[in-house]
C-alpha cells in the first residue's frame, strides 16, 4: 500500500507570499496518478491539479504542480485571500483499484 | 455542468445500515469513462475513499471496508447508492459522492481523478 505524507502540516503565510506544499509517497509512483485538491471549511474538495502538473479547468495559473517518483510539490505563486484552505494530494492505483489521500496541509494566515 | 447531490438520513443507530443516495444531473451514470464514487471524511480529518461503481455495475471497494460496503447503480433514476452495514460511532463522517474521470495514459494504465463532487452529507451514528 502506498502511503502519502504531506508537509508541513500547517503553513502560515500572508497574502502575496509563495506557498510550497510537499507530498511524499512511500514508494515511487507515476506522476500520471497524482492529483491535488483544495478544500475550504464546510465545502467539498475541489480538483486543482491532475497528472501531477496539469491544472484542472478554471484553476488560476498561480497554482502549479511538479514532481516525480516519490516527491511532488504544489506551488501557489502568490497567495490570494481565497487560497487559504486545506490541500490534499491523492494517488490512484489501478491494481487493485483504489485511491489514497495524504493527510493534508493547511494554509492559513 | 455536472452536479451531484447526496441524500439520506443524517442519524443512524449503531449496528444498523447507513444508506445514502447520490443523484447526478447534467451527466449520465451510464456514460463510459467515469466511475461513480463515495468518499468520506471523519470530523476534522482527511479523506477516505470508500469505493466506486462503473456503468457496467463493476464495483471496487476500499479493502478496509469491503466486508460492510455495497455500492449500487440505478440508471433509470441516474443515481448511485451506498450501503454501509453494522455501523459504529467510527462511521460518523461527512459522506461525499464524486465522479472519477478517466485520463488515458499512453503506455500505461489509465488514471482517474475526482472532477465533480457533491456538497456532502453528515451522517452521525448514535443511539
Amino acid at each position: 500500500e502506498i502511503v502519502l505524507t504531506q508537509s508541513p502540516g500547517t503553513l502560515s503565510l500572508s497574502p502575496g507570499e509563495r506557498a510550497t506544499l510537499s507530498c511524499r509517497a512511500s514508494q515511487g509512483v507515476s506522476s500520471s496518478y497524482l492529483a491535488w485538491y483544495q478544500q475550504k471549511p464546510g465545502r467539498a474538495p475541489r480538483l486543482l491539479i491532475y497528472g501531477a502538473s496539469t491544472r484542472a479547468t478554471g484553476i488560476p495559473d498561480r497554482f502549479s504542480g511538479s514532481g516525480s517518483g516519490t516527491d511532488f510539490t504544489l506551488t501557489i505563486s502568490r497567495l490570494e485571500p481565497e487560497d487559504f484552505a486545506v490541500y490534499y494530494c491523492q494517488h490512484y492505483i489501478n491494481s487493485p483499484r483504489g485511491f489514497t489521500f495524504g493527510p493534508g496541509t493547511k494554509v492559513d494566515i | 455542468q455536472v452536479q451531484l447531490q447526496e441524500s439520506g438520513p443524517g442519524l443512524v443507530k449503531p449496528s444498523q445500515t447507513l444508506s445514502l443516495t447520490c443523484t447526478v444531473s447534467g451527466g449520465s451514470v451510464s456514460s463510459s469513462g467515469y466511475y461513480w464514487s463515495w468518499i468520506r471524511q471523519h470530523p476534522g480529518k482527511g479523506l477516505e475513499w470508500i469505493g466506486d461503481i462503473y456503468s457496467s455495475r463493476s464495483t471496487y471497494y476500499n479493502p478496509s471496508l469491503k466486508s460492510v460496503v455495497t455500492i449500487s447503480l440505478d440508471t433509470s433514476k441516474n443515481q448511485f447508492s451506498l450501503r454501509l452495514s453494522s455501523v459504529t460511532a467510527a462511521d460518523t463522517a461527512m459522506y461525499y459522492c464524486a465522479r472519477a474521470r478517466r485520463l488515458v495514459v499512453v503506455g500505461a494504465a489509465d488514471t482517474y481523478y475526482f472532477d465533480y463532487w457533491g456538497q456532502g452529507t453528515l451522517v452521525t451514528v448514535s443511539s
